[in-house]
């Protein structure tokens, strides 16, 4: 079974900084797809950025870029130029290609903090 | 707004109680999920269907959990004798058919309902 791991419970970044999530997994496949979701106070979660295991290239969506590392299995989300909208729970996934139904499995998430 | 739909977003009950919950999917979405996260956690897998074939379940899911999707639009997921530790949010999440490794099909997620069992 495909586990995801996020090791940072909290990160705080000043406005207009950058700060850099982690999230490492495991898994015996070689074609998934890895996710972040951002997940607002009391808001629904919603999709920052998805990266394909088959592509070498680094997924970017504006402000947000990933750093994904197939070999280390480690795929970290970079945000720059925060904004105290980024301020969320986010959430790295892991969706297999193969398996039936593509559920996502989650890893327990890290909230972010954005300093005026 | 076409975005995935889910009532109540909020139910208290007492334990021993019975619970329904509605998920409304975004239309031509086929494939619908149930997640449940508990607090301070990430979303779990509960079980997933395309159209109104309930495909997959999680053995999180347990004989007094039920889902349903009579018509391949609409799903409901109903907890008999709650219980204090079914206290949770309770996610719905659709997406489009599978396209295979080009396709990535997002799951667009709804706001979620919150339960709490006193």
């Amino acid at each position: 079974a495909q586990t995801v791991t996020q090791s940072q419970p909290e990160m705080s970044v000043q406005e207009a900084e950058t700060v850099t999530l982690s999230c490492t997994y495991d898994t015996s496949e070689s074609d998934y797809y890895l996710f972040w979701y951002k997940q607002p106070p009391s808001r629904q979660m919603i999709l920052v950025i998805r990266q394909e295991a088959y592509k070498q290239q680094n997924a970017t969506e504006n402000r947000f870029s990933v750093n994904f590392q197939k070999a280390a299995k480690s795929f970290s989300l970079k945000i720059s130029d925060s904004q105290l909208g980024d301020a969320a729970m986010y959430f790295c996934a892991y969706r297999s290609d193969k398996a039936a139904g593509n559920k996502l499995t989650f890893g327990g998430g890290t909230r972010v903090l954005v300093k005026p | 707004d076409t975005g995935v739909s889910q009532n109540p977003r909020h139910k208290i009950t007492k334990r021993g109680q019975n619970v329904t919950f509605r998920c409304d999917p975004i239309s031509e979405h086929n494939r619908l999920y149930w997640y449940r996260q508990t607090l301070g956690q990430g979303p779990e897998f509960l079980t997933y269907f395309q159209n109104e074939a309930q495909l997959e379940k999680s053995r999180l899911l347990s004989d007094r959990f039920s889902a349903e999707r009579p018509k391949g639009s609409f799903s409901t997921l109903e907890i008999q004798r709650t219980e204090q530790g079914d206290s949770a949010m309770y996610l719905c999440a659709s997406s489009r058919p599978f396209r295979g490794l080009a396709g990535g099909n997002e799951q667009f997620f709804g706001p979620g309902t919150r339960l709490t069992v006193l």
